[in-house]
């Protein structure tokens, strides 16, 4: 069966560090990966997602990046935090093929309190 | 682009039923979808619908479609206080490349012991 982890699941930095945050899918191979943020317990918005090993798109513009270094690793970067960037960050995956419902999987979470 | 709208707020009476509603504009959606959010957690999924079926049961689960008016709803009958969470409406659109859901804002669900 597939699973999907995030860490680390809880997270605090100063406005200006950098952060990093992993997203890995273990059970399937070539899924679609996405990054989401969800402020405030409310609406999910998305920020990345990707179809393959080191293709990315950015649905908003931020200072925020993303990596695909493998099939199934997703990354989440900044070099300087912001305090906006503080949220819980959800990552999610579903299958490549647009056969069948396309149900999007997410991984527990990573809250991350910028101070 | 594509939007789906829920009322943020819904409590019940432990024991009654909870109906969660969603409105959303395409016209092109193939399947739709019911997450759960507990504090602090990710997004579960709860069940989906295919667009050309109007009903969808599962337990005390009830997924209602009105494509015709773009209304989605679901039902919990005899809500529990392990039911209090919000929900989300999403939404998949058509086409070979159409992997990405668009979700609503979600429906905080409050269950009254």
């Amino acid at each position: 069966s597939q699973t999907i982890h995030q860490w680390p699941a809880t997270l605090v930095q100063p406005v200006g560090s950098p952060l990093s945050l992993e997203c890995t899918v273990e059970g399937t191979s070539n899924p679609n990966l996405y990054w989401y943020r969800q402020a405030a317990g409310r609406g999910l918005q998305l920020l990345f997602y990707s179809v393959g090993i080191g293709q990315i798109s950015s649905e908003v513009p931020q200072n925020l990046s993303a990596s695909r270094p493998q099939d199934r690793q997703f990354i989440l970067s900044s070099k300087k935090l912001l305090l906006s960037d503080s949220g819980f960050y959800l990552c999610a995956w579903n299958a490549q093929r647009s056969l069948g419902s396309g149900t999007q999987y997410f991984g527990p979470g990573t809250r991350l309190t910028v101070l | 682009g594509e939007d789906v709208e829920q009322s943020l707020f819904l409590s019940v009476r432990e024991g009654d039923s909870s109906v969660i509603n969603c409105t959303y504009t395409d016209s092109s959606s193939t399947y739709l979808y019911w997450y759960k959010q507990e504090p602090g957690a990710g997004l579960q999924l709860l069940t989906y619908i295919f667009s050309n079926m109007d009903m969808k049961q599962d337990q005390r689960l009830t997924v209602l479609l009105n494509k015709k008016d773009k209304h989605l709803s679901l039902r919990i009958a005899d809500t529990q206080t392990g039911d209090s969470a919000i929900y989300f409406c999403a939404e998949r659109g058509s086409g070979a490349g159409s992997y990405q859901l668009t979700f609503g804002k979600g429906t905080k669900l409050s269950v009254i012991p």
